[in-house]
């Protein structure tokens, strides 16, 4: 069967660097996405990991291993508009994105 | 500018009412999904459509079908909408079956049953 853990919640103070990680267990898998959902919004595409190591996206980078069936997601430099959830989502068997329960992440001033 | 649309915005139906909710998009992308989001959680996939072909969820409920008369357009029908279908529906498309990691998604259909 599929398995995903993220943590429910992260409060962080502007500036700050927040890690989530993600750990997965699912057959097929192909890559790790990253999606940001504010609250009354969609989900939005952030990055994607096919291959272990780091991709860096402005202030976000995205981690993966696959040997540990690991991720992280990375946000420095906190800013209020960040405050948002964010989502895991390996990519899998048929092409399918299965999404974590999502990070909630609170950025205080 | 390029995008994916979701008509309407909020639908409020009543118990066992059948519903229709929609969703179009000017990417031109080749496969379109549907997923519900209930509050708090995380999306999860309804079915969704590599061009023609439909590929339904297992645990996804008969109550629920789908359209896709054209590669532009995507319509979510609720046969017999019960409370427990009260949530956000999310339309959202890729380029392509191999780019579904990079997926766009619509604002959503928020659906109250009453």
């Amino acid at each position: 069967g599929q398995s995903l853990e993220q943590p429910s919640e992260v409060t962080a103070v502007e500036g700050a660097i927040v890690q989530i990680n993600c750990t997965y267990q699912t057959s097929g898998f192909y890559g790790l996405s990253w999606y940001q959902q504010h609250d009354g919004g969609a989900p939005t595409f952030l990055s994607y990991n096919a291959l272990d190591g780091l991709e860096e996206t402005g202030r976000f980078s995205s981690f993966l291993s696959r040997s540990d069936s690991y991720g992280y997601l990375l946000l420095q430099e906190l800013q209020m508009k960040d405050s948002a959830s964010y989502f895991c989502a390996p990519l899998a068997a048929g092409n399918k994105l299965t999404f974590g329960g999502g990070t909630r992440v609170l950025v205080k001033p | 500018d390029a995008m994916v649309i979701q008509n309407p915005r909020y639908q409020v139906t009543q118990f066992g009412k059948p519903v229709t909710l929609s969703c179009s998009q000017t990417l031109n992308h080749n496969v379109m999904y549907w997923y519900q989001q209930k509050s708090s959680q995380a999306p999860k996939l309804l079915f969704h459509y590599y061009d023609k072909d439909f590929n339904n969820e297992a645990d996804t409920p008969d109550n629920f079908q789908s359209r896709r008369p054209n590669t532009s357009f995507c319509f979510l029908d609720i046969r017999s909408p019960g409370l427990g279908d009260a949530a956000m529906y999310l339309c959202a498309t890729s380029r392509s079956r191999t780019d579904s990691y990079e997926q766009y998604f619509g604002p959503g259909t928020r659906l109250t049953v009453t």
